[in-house]
């Protein structure tokens, strides 16, 4: 069984750039989060998705953040225009229907500077 | 906001020696769950407790759970370099995975 696939596995860009990850889940996996995990700390829930539905977004910065789940499979995170403060390691996991037992890809790791 | 929290932050043993782990959170739970990460990899699910549950066992590893002080424990017996990581307690309140700040686990061989 293939894995959470994440691209890219690092960046780095300028403050006020753009930048999108990828994320492709395991095959069937109906539920999608990404998280965004700064150094020293767990990880924080950005969004999640069931299928192509958002479940929670509630810690997503809407101002600058977006995410969307296309056809309820791959998904894409951005940020627009980035800040210092998301440097940090960006997480994809997902988790089939009736168990949260969530796997996770090898994550992004983004630097603004 | 983080819902679990871990104690100690960090942990330092001799291989062979037991790990033990503490876990506290804030909301009812429909199950709580360990992770383990390496350094600069993604997290791998240890083991899953249910909230009607109190031990469970996987290997080398026991959890337990007391829900009436909402808190949960993670022991690695007979530890080995190799478990050196940070481990993760994360909740399921509601349909969501909330995860806690982590314990450095470093095994000394």
């Amino acid at each position: 069984e293939a894995g959470v696939a994440q691209s890219p596995r690092y960046k780095i860009i300028e403050k006020r750039q753009s930048v999108a990850f990828w994320c492709n889940p395991i095959s069937g996996h109906a539920t999608l989060y990404w998280y965004q995990q700064i150094l020293g700390q767990g990880p924080k829930l950005l969004i999640q998705f069931q299928n192509n539905g958002v479940v929670d977004d509630s810690q997503l910065p809407k101002d600058r953040f977006s995410a969307e789940r296309l056809k309820g499979v791959d998904s894409t995170l951005k940020i627009q225009p980035a800040k210092l403060e998301d440097s940090a390691v960006y997480l994809c996991a997902s988790s089939s229907t009736g168990t949260s037992q969530a796997f996770f890809g090898q994550g992004t790791r983004l630097t603004v500077v | 906001s983080q819902q679990g929290e871990e104690d100690p932050q960090a942990l330092s043993i001799q291989e062979g020696e037991n790990a033990t782990m503490n876990c506290s959170y804030k909301t009812s739970i429909n199950n709580l769950q360990w992770y383990r990460q390496n350094s600069g990899r993604g997290l791998v699910h240890l083991i899953l407790i249910r909230s009607n549950e109190r031990e469970k066992h996987s290997g080398r590893l026991r959890v337990t759970l007391d829900t009436s002080k909402k808190s949960s424990s993670l022991l690695i017996t007979a530890s080995r370099a190799a478990d050196t990581a940070s481990y993760f307690c994360a909740t399921v309140p509601g349909n969501k995975l909330v995860f806690g700040a982590g314990t450095i686990l470093r095994v000394k061989s």
